[in-house]
């Protein structure tokens, strides 16, 4: 069955620096999405994804964050300068379509930012 | 502006039912409902839309009232593996739109 993967499981890094997080959706969605889960708290929305430009996106997506699709198969996600805070648990999800179409998330990418 | 779940957690024993609620102030498209469990990515369970059309999952329901904005989740005959937090996720428009969740609901079944 097919899956959306995400690169890399855990990610150490310390305040101030760039991270990169990677996502491989599942091969024929077309609509991608990023969420973050600080420990022991509820799903939040970060931005979503569609036809190559951002099609909604949330108030913690500021400009600190940038989404790429940077060939067919990969959907990153980047966070300029982390701070503390940035610590959480991070998914990709993607669908076949908006609205009437299930997201499948990934297993997500554990930041930890010291 | 986030739905509310209710009840924050339930206690079941194995083979009995459980419901769950979602309900938002604001004036939906569809209703998604998820299963985490610990440590794990959420697992996609029932979608609902405006006007009554549902996908999901053969040992799960769900009903939308579009009128007062609620969904249920209806856990018939739980089983151990039912056990994790659900979540209900509501869209205000289709497209691409992202989710917004509720708190979540913590179920534990007990053999």
């Amino acid at each position: 069955e097919p899956e959306v993967t995400q690169t890399p499981s855990h990610q150490v890094t310390q305040m101030g620096q760039e991270v990169i997080l990677r996502c491989v959706p599942i091969s024929n969605h077309l609509y991608f999405y990023w969420y973050r889960q600080i420990l022991g708290q509820k799903v939040e929305f970060l931005v979503s994804f569609y036809n190559n430009e951002i099609s909604e996106k949330s108030e913690i997506f500021d400009d600190q964050f940038s989404v790429e699709r940077p060939d067919g198969s990969n959907f990153t996600l980047k966070i300029r300068s982390t701070k503390l805070e940035d610590s959480a648990m991070y998914f990709c999800a993607s669908s076949a379509a908006g609205g009437v179409y299930e997201q499948y998330f990934g297993p997500g990418t554990r930041l930890t930012v010291t | 502006q986030q739905p509310v779940q209710s009840p924050q957690a339930v206690i079941l024993r194995e083979g009995e039912d459980a419901v769950i609620n979602c309900s938002s102030s604001k004036a939906l498209y569809s209703v998604h409902w998820y299963r985490q469990k610990h440590g794990e990515a959420p697992i996609f369970l029932m979608i609902l839309l405006k006007g009554g059309e549902q996908k999901g999952h053969d040992k799960i329901s769900a009903s939308f009232n579009e009128k007062k904005q609620q969904s249920s989740l209806y856990l018939t005959a739980s089983q151990l593996s039912y056990s994790g937090t659900y979540f209900c996720g509501t869209e205000k428009r289709g497209g691409a739109d992202g989710l917004t969740f509720g708190k979540g609901t913590h179920l534990i079944i007990q053999p």
